[in-house]
């Protein structure tokens, strides 16, 4: 049982790169998050998806873009990555309506220099 | 915009007192609270999920207590060990949009 898988779990990557974060669950959850955590600062949504195919933003979406094509999969996208974007990204996924136990991926550790 | 707090930023106390942590939010919109601990270098993990007024929750020496009226949640431990030492975090479930919104975290040393 894997619950919440996150790939890569590390990236380094110069300015105005881009790349593709992957989340995957198998607990057929209709809620997926990303977050981001940087020292002193906590979680902090950026984007969320309540159900195939929809995607709302969260606290601080931009230079990031998502997609939810399929109900497993959460996708984190940088297009043009900036320093200010080097971060610990957590996914995270959850049955829908908030009342169960929100289960985390492991993270991925991004460097962008 | 929804707006989670939580009080201490951090805690130094010795191994064996108890102690208790707050979070504070906005009480329209209340869907569910929860709460969160999380040691360096894993993944947060669940401690409570809270949805009712006057809800008391209780896993070993850890408990928590909800307040929706007034938009506050207390987390206790009791008797607190080494082991415990972690970030402990609060989140805010706003059943009208799906958001989650976590505060910054309590950070716990219990020192030997």
């Amino acid at each position: 049982n894997a619950g919440v898988t996150q790939t890569p779990k590390f990236r380094v990557l110069k300015t105005g790169q881009s790349m593709t974060l992957l989340c995957a669950q198998d607990m057929n959850h209709e809620y997926m998050y990303w977050y981001r955590q940087d020292p002193g600062m906590g979680l902090r949504l950026i984007h969320y998806s309540v159900g195939e195919g929809t995607t709302a933003k969260g606290e601080v979406p931009d230079g990031y873009n998502v997609s939810r094509l399929k109900k497993q999969n959460f996708l984190l996208g940088l297009e043009s990555a900036a320093p200010s974007q080097t971060s610990v990204y957590f996914c995270a996924s959850i049955q829908a309506g908030n009342t169960g136990e929100l289960f985390f991926g492991e993270g991925s550790r991004l460097t962008v220099l | 915009i929804l707006n989670v707090e939580q009080s201490p930023q951090s805690l130094h106390v010795q191994e064996g007192d108890s102690t208790n942590f707050t979070c504070s939010f906005p009480s329209s919109n209340f869907y569910a609270l929860h709460w969160y601990r999380w040691e360096t270098a894993k993944s947060p993990e669940a401690l409570f999920v809270m949805t009712l007024n006057g809800d008391e929750k209780k896993k070993g020496r850890i408990s928590a207590t909800l307040n929706t009226k007034e938009g506050y949640s207390y987390l206790y431990i009791k008797g607190s060990q080494p082991e415990d030492s972690a970030t402990y975090l609060c989140a805010l479930g706003s059943g009208n949009t799906g958001k989650l919104i976590f505060g910054q975290g309590t950070t716990l040393q219990v020192k030997p």
